[in-house]
């Protein structure tokens, strides 16, 4: 158990509907990744949050949005949603900024649009 | 941005052998490389770890080492079990901000599906 939590752990929905992943990093951890995991295009970097604000973002979609609380928990919105949306969704924590790199993952949520 | 080469994409070994895979990057400024595996369906557990200031690394059977000047690191497993069966990650991770303090998002190569027989 890495102390990285998500829910849900599966969700399934139609197309062009809106859905909200959950992720609490592990106690004293700073920093939030999302990362999509897919057959075809392998473990991507969608966006990190520090400490509430957003720090870098990677390719992900306009129709994606995220944040991270004030209790540092984040969630991650996905909207008019398409087949190709389905994956595995990972946040993963480290303790950020001139703390240690290491980043653990949480057990994912999977998302299948039908 | 940064590029994670990874091969071989499977690798199948006889239980007791040494399994090694291989990773390049691209990115020069790049000092944080870290090795996932992953068992179906599961998350990416972090094994191991190798810093741009350290030439090699052991913990127990696997050791990861690192060539910065032609920017590739290798996974080595050494006596391998089934139970080493698995998908393994490397990664890459570039510094952010001033003094490269914090880091940020992990560049990830394609994986390689580790197979070890009994």
């Amino acid at each position: 158990d890495s102390g990285v939590t998500q829910t849900p752990k599966h969700l399934i929905t139609a197309t062009g509907q809106r859905v909200t992943l959950r992720c609490s990093p592990r106690s004293g951890d700073l920093s939030v990744y999302w990362y999509q995991q897919s057959l075809d295009q392998g473990l991507q970097f969608l966006i990190q949050y520090y400490n509430g604000e957003e720090r870098a973002k990677g390719n992900i979609l306009e129709r994606f949005s995220a944040q991270q609380f004030p209790d540092l928990h984040s969630e991650l919105n996905l909207s008019s949603l398409e087949l190709g949306d389905s994956a595995l969704y990972f946040c993963a924590s480290s303790v950020g900024a001139g703390g240690s790199y290491e980043q653990y993952f949480g057990p994912g949520t999977r998302l299948t649009v039908t | 941005g940064e590029n994670v080469e990874q091969h071989p994409s499977t690798l199948s070994v006889q239980e007791g052998d040494s399994a090694v895979i291989k990773c390049t990057y691209s990115d020069s400024a790049s000092n944080y490389f870290p090795w996932y595996k992953q068992e179906l369906g599961k998350r990416p557990q972090l094994i191991i770890d190798i810093r741009s200031n350290v030439g090699e690394k052991k913990d127990q059977r696997i050791a990861v080492t690192l060539n910065k000047t032609a920017k590739h690191f290798s996974l080595h497993i050494t006596e391998t079990q089934p139970e080493d069966s698995a998908v393994y990650f490397c990664a890459a991770s570039t510094p952010l901000g001033a003094g490269g303090t914090s880091y940020g998002k992990l560049t990830f190569g394609q994986g390689t599906i580790l197979t070890v027989h009994p």
